[in-house]
């Protein structure tokens, strides 16, 4: 069964630093992959995803992600942080067609 | 880019009531929409997938007496919670699965909360 762990459960970093959250997941195939980001209240915005080729995947507003499958990993990164990244952060596992699973999430604040 | 929206945003009712929350697909058709809950400072929890044109797939331990789901359209999907009570206040969230091209996205509505009183 294909499931996703998120280690960090909050995570605080001052603006202008830079960010890196963890993913890890466990799926018998090759995983599609996703990091979302979730405002207090809002829906879930796609900040990048990861079917196939180039393992370092760009995303909007600065976000990149490296696939690992030696680590069976999908890290999220920013080189640096803005106070409007403040938020919380989802990755999730699926596969063509299929629903997704996601992570418990990690909560980002930042310092000023 | 793909754009998803639900109706309503917000909605209190009272407990034995029922309620229909609308996810729709704006600028593209969706063969696959799926329906998720999130508690507060929780993650996604997803309840149920949904063919258009055939039954809602519900995922283990979700009553689909409870939560009826309707995929009428490419473009439309309804969950209606029936007999709400409070324990189901949360924060309902749908997707659409487009398949356009040669990748699959999914695609999230800005959410519905369900408050019950």
């Amino acid at each position: 069964a294909q499931s996703v762990t998120q280690p960090d459960i909050h995570i605080t970093v001052s603006e202008g630093a830079s960010l890196e959250l963890r993913c890890n997941y466990s799926y018998g195939a090759t995983p599609y992959l996703f990091w979302y980001v979730q405002s207090p209240g809002q829906g879930l915005q796609l900040l990048l995803k990861y079917f196939s080729g180039d393992t370092l995947v760009q995303g909007i507003k600065g976000f990149e992600a490296e696939f690992k499958r030696s680590q069976s990993s999908f890290n999220l990164r920013k080189p640096s942080v803005h106070w409007s990244d403040a938020a919380e952060y989802f990755c999730a596992v699926g596969s063509f067609g299929n629903d997704m699973r996601f992570g418990a999430g990690t909560r980002l604040t930042v310092k000023p | 880019g793909a754009v998803v929206s639900q109706h309503p945003s917000w909605v209190i009712c009272k407990s034995g009531t029922s309620v229909k929350i609308e996810c729709r697909s704006l600028d593209f058709q969706a063969t696959t929409m799926f329906w998720y809950r999130q508690f507060p400072k929780q993650s996604l929890m997803l309840m149920a997938t949904s063919n258009e044109g055939s039954k809602a797939t519900y995922e283990q331990g979700v009553e689909k007496d409870k939560f009826l789901i309707n995929h009428a359209s490419l473009t439309l999907s309804t969950l209606t919670v029936t007999s709400a009570h409070p324990e189901d206040s949360s924060f309902y969230i749908c997707s659409a699965s487009s398949t356009s091209g040669s990748s699959n996205t999914q695609y999230f509505g800005p959410g519905t909360r369900l408050t019950v009183l």
